[in-house]
């Protein structure tokens, strides 16, 4: 299976702050067809998993355009230009290039 | 509105079975493929079953092959997960989410525990 590796697991951040979160796969998530299946997905407390983000840099429609995505091959950032209070929650990528899809374990952004 | 709705969630004994369905509105169900992803309380995200939008393809993961089936109605709108065998660690909130370039729509969940 494709390990879906990020970092930081927790991120503390100040509000009106950028912040920036790191996932790796062990793998080339390069498909057959030249795109590149990594989503972003943020889970708010209580709440069910929202995508924000497709094949690697591509914004969900309703989501705010401080948030933006890019990389690849293996090395993936999400990036929040300026953090606000209603991004208080979990950040997961996951890929979806192989079988089994698999997630990274989660970046819990809070704020300081 | 596009919406996902599961249920049959509960508490069940182990090596009992359930059966969750997810009903989906405001959308051509039909077109989509569909995948069962579950989250283990305090936990990150599982994928565990997907299939596709004539039920030709379906795929598991390891953890609950032999054991999960998959399926869904198109004349219902509705898809389901039969969950047979169940252990404690089966335990979660699984969610039916929508395939368009993979999971961009999401159930509130329904909540499977299996108590050790």
């Amino acid at each position: 299976d494709v390990v879906m590796t990020q970092s930081p697991l927790s991120l503390p951040v100040t509000l009106g702050q950028p912040a920036s979160i790191s996932c790796r796969s062990s793998q080339s998530l390069v498909y057959s067809d030249g795109n590149t299946y990594l989503n972003w997905f943020q889970q708010r407390p209580g709440q069910s998993p929202r995508r924000l983000i497709y094949k690697v840099s591509n914004r969900d429609s309703g989501v705010p355009d401080r948030f933006s995505g890019s990389g690849s091959g293996t090395d993936f950032t999400l990036k929040i230009s300026r953090v606000e209070a209603e991004d208080i929650g979990v950040y997961y990528c996951m890929q979806g290039t192989y079988w089994p899809r698999t997630f990274g374990q989660g970046t819990k952004l809070e704020i300081k | 509105e596009v919406l996902l709705v599961e249920s049959g969630g509960g508490l069940v004994q182990p090596g009992g079975s359930l059966r969750l369905s997810c009903a989906a509105s405001g959308f051509t169900f039909s077109s989509y493929s569909m995948n069962w992803v579950r989250q283990a309380p305090g936990k990150g995200l599982e994928w565990i079953s997907y299939i596709n939008s004539g039920s030709r393809t379906i795929y598991y993961a390891d953890s609950v092959r032999g054991r999960f089936t998959i399926s869904r109605d198109n004349a219902k709108n509705s898809l389901y997960l039969q969950m047979n065998s169940l252990r404690a660690e089966d335990s979660a909130v699984y969610y039916c989410t929508r395939d368009y370039y993979i999971f961009d729509l999401w159930g509130q969940g329904t909540l499977v525990t299996v108590p050790s």
